[in-house]
């Protein structure tokens, strides 16, 4: 029943680690993004897919790598944790209304927590 | 850049006592300014979008209202289940580029 649903909720590993997030949603929205929500609650965007294609990469260090498989997946890797990428990872979607359009309605997941030590 | 400032920080109310926010925003074309509120733990959940000066929004005892620099989040009588973190974000981007506040903490007592 869940609208977006990411997994795992926590995740604690280890510098130089590397992991992977999933998300998936039930809408049939044709847009997933992934926000990064710091410990000052700053949401910040990072990637945005529409129909599987990339269409938003904010300034983010190589090290992340989003997939999407489908339209109503998109994961996030993580290659070579630091401990700044401790944070809550959410993801979104919207479904955009008509070419350049989009209603605001964002339906977020209930976030990650990823803790680096 | 687009940038989205929001006041208070945090904010203490006793159950009743009516309040505002402030969202002041900067963008080069708004088209778009949205409310979500978010509980601890939890993703933020949307309230209200406005697309342009003069409009106003409603929902229970949540009141939105938009001019060309600022939004106010408004609420009236609040009761201690509207505890949470208010957020504000605008879209100047087709794209769907949201630039978020980094939002008001507000804390109703009963």
């Amino acid at each position: 029943d869940t609208a977006v649903s990411q997994t795992p909720k926590y995740l604690v590993t280890q510098m130089g680690n590397d992991k992977s997030i999933k998300c998936e949603q039930n809408l049939g929205h044709d847009t997933m993004y992934w926000y990064k929500q710091d410990s000052k609650k700053f949401l910040k965007i990072m990637f945005s897919y529409n129909n599987k294609e990339l269409i938003i990469n904010e300034t983010v260090p190589n090290r992340f790598s989003p997939k999407s498989p489908d339209k109503a997946h998109l994961n996030l890797h993580i290659n070579s944790l630091e401990l700044g990428d401790s944070a809550v990872y959410f993801c979104a979607s919207s479904q955009l209304e008509g070419f350049g359009a989009n209603t605001g309605e964002l339906f977020f997941g209930e976030g990650s927590r990823l803790t680096v030590l | 850049e687009d940038q989205v400032t929001q006041s208070p920080e945090a904010l203490r109310l006793q159950e009743g006592e009516s309040s505002s926010l402030n969202c002041s925003y900067t963008v080069s074309g708004l088209r778009g300014l949205f409310w979500y509120r978010q509980d601890p733990g939890k993703g933020p959940e949307f309230l209200f979008t406005l697309y342009s000066a003069g409009e106003e929004k409603e929902k229970e005892r949540l009141k939105a209202t938009l001019t060309k620099k600022e939004s106010f989040l408004h609420i009236t009588a609040p009761k201690p289940e509207d505890s949470a973190t208010y957020l504000c974000a605008v879209q100047s981007d087709s794209w769907g580029k949201f630039q978020f506040g980094a939002g008001t903490q507000v804390v109703v007592t009963p």
